[in-house]
């Protein structure tokens, strides 16, 4: 399956934007890239996804590099409820549909 | 509310004990999936299914079966608890119709402590 690497940890004060990177330099063709957030007690909730271009919905922003090989999710103004771990990853029609989680980027949002 | 719903969410088990863990989704979706979390770390893919009738193994499917009777339902069996299977377990399902291109819904989670 195709990997991806993201920053461990990241900080962020309240009401900025949040800007987190992720590399997927082995993407394939097929290959969906995927964010998922999970708060603190809770499952993983869908945040947005896309292929090649670049998307938007009412919770984040995709910018995805033209060579597909990275990607950003960004958070237009961080609130303190958008703490926690978000996943980055790559669903392959290929490989079965699954989602094969790394270790994801924690959130911190100060006040 | 449509959305994933898990049973039971908390559950407390004997080692060598038996159990089922539930998933079911009205969403129509043809993909589900089982993941378990444990503490401190990210979710590891244990079954998944396709489609009622056809499942496959992830990454850590050792200790569990799974079947898909219907598009619904998708239960998870402990065949015999270990503490090493102490965790969260998440199902999740999602549709299939554009291959990668859908969002994944996660229910809430099943707490299982294996003693």
């Amino acid at each position: 399956d195709a990997k991806t690497t993201q920053p461990n940890s990241m900080e962020s004060n309240e009401e900025e934007p949040v800007h987190l990177p992720c590399n997927h330099s082995t993407i394939s063709g097929t290959d969906y890239i995927h964010w998922y957030r999970q708060l603190p007690s809770q499952g993983p909730e869908y945040v947005i996804h896309g292929l090649t271009s670049n998307v938007n919905n009412r919770m984040a922003s995709l910018a995805i590099a033209e060579d597909r090989k990275s990607s950003t999710l960004i958070l237009h103004r961080a609130t303190l409820r958008d703490a926690a771990v978000y996943y980055c990853i790559l669903r392959d029609k290929a490989a079965g549909n699954k989602l094969t989680f790394g270790g994801g980027t924690r959130v911190l949002v100060k006040p | 509310n449509a959305g994933v719903t898990q049973t039971p969410k908390f559950q407390v088990l004997k080692t060598g004990q038996s159990m089922t863990l539930q998933c079911a989704q009205d969403m129509n979706h043809e993909y589900m999936s089982w993941y378990r979390q444990d503490p401190g770390m990210g979710l590891r893919l244990i079954h998944y299914s396709v489609g009622a009738g056809i499942t496959d193994q992830g990454e850590v499917p050792n200790g569990y079966n799974v079947s898909r009777s219907t598009t619904e339902d998708f239960p998870l069996r402990l065949l015999s608890a270990a503490p090493s299977q102490t965790s969260v377990y998440f199902c999740a399902s999602s549709y299939l119709g554009q291959g990668a291109g859908y969002g994944y819904t996660f229910g809430s989670g099943t707490r299982l402590t294996v003693v």
